[in-house]
């Protein structure tokens, strides 16, 4: 069984430019999430999709960031325009129903010069 | 909402030692507690977790230890091996669908 899937696995862009992160959930997994963690702290919450619907975005940091989920398969997340503090890895997790047991993708990380 | 702390940010033991991490949360409603295990440049891993009606979980060399009245939680790893070296996270919720509070993560070395 394929994992989650995340790409690109690194992106180092300037300021204000933008980047679009993927994410490709275990195929079934109706629920998809996206989390970061900046440097050395804790895993944050960004926000949970069920299906094509934004379920939970409370975690989202402000408008430059926007989520989609088109089709509720796979996801993408952009910045635009990008920040020096949006500096961190950006994780996808999937889980099927109510399962509380999340998959992991490998993340991308960021890095804003 | 909820809080998680977790400590210590790094520890080093020697192989065969046991380790211990400790983590606190803050919102009695959070009632599943998992740990991840991420292996250096690979993605983070659920290695056990941990429901509020039980106070101990086993799994071989792998146990968590759950207290809900002091709102706290444990991760203890005997007989420490080389491959065991990781950054471990806790994490508490499972009352608000998959919405978990993660620590800031525990960087574990085992050394030969």
């Amino acid at each position: 069984e394929a994992g989650v899937t995340q790409f690109p696995s690194h992106s180092v862009i300037e300021k204000g430019q933008t980047v679009t992160l993927r994410c490709d959930p275990i195929s079934g997994h109706d629920n998809l999430y996206w989390y970061r963690r900046v440097m050395g702290k804790e895993i944050k919450f960004l926000l949970h999709f069920v299906k094509e619907s934004k379920q939970d975005e409370s975690g989202m940091p402000n408008n430059r960031f926007l989520a989609e989920r088109t089709g509720g398969t796979y996801s993408t997340l952009k910045v635009q325009p990008a920040e020096l503090e949006d500096s961190g890895v950006y994780f996808c997790a999937s889980s099927q129903g109510a399962d509380e047991k999340l998959f992991f993708g490998s993340g991308t990380q960021l890095s804003v010069l | 909402g909820e809080n998680v702390e977790q400590h210590p940010s790094t520890l080093s033991v020697q192989e065969g030692d046991s380790a211990v991490i400790k983590c606190t949360y803050s919102d009695s409603a959070s009632n599943y507690f998992p740990w991840y295990k991420q292996e250096l440049g690979k993605r983070p891993q659920l290695i056990i977790d941990i429901r509020s009606n039980v106070g101990e979980k086993k799994d071989q060399r792998i146990a968590v230890t759950l207290n809900k009245t002091a709102k706290h939680f444990s991760l203890h790893i005997t007989e420490t091996q080389p491959e065991d070296s990781a950054v471990y996270f806790c994490a508490a919720g499972g009352y608000n669908f998959n919405k978990f509070y993660f620590g800031s993560g525990t960087k574990l070395n085992v050394k030969p």
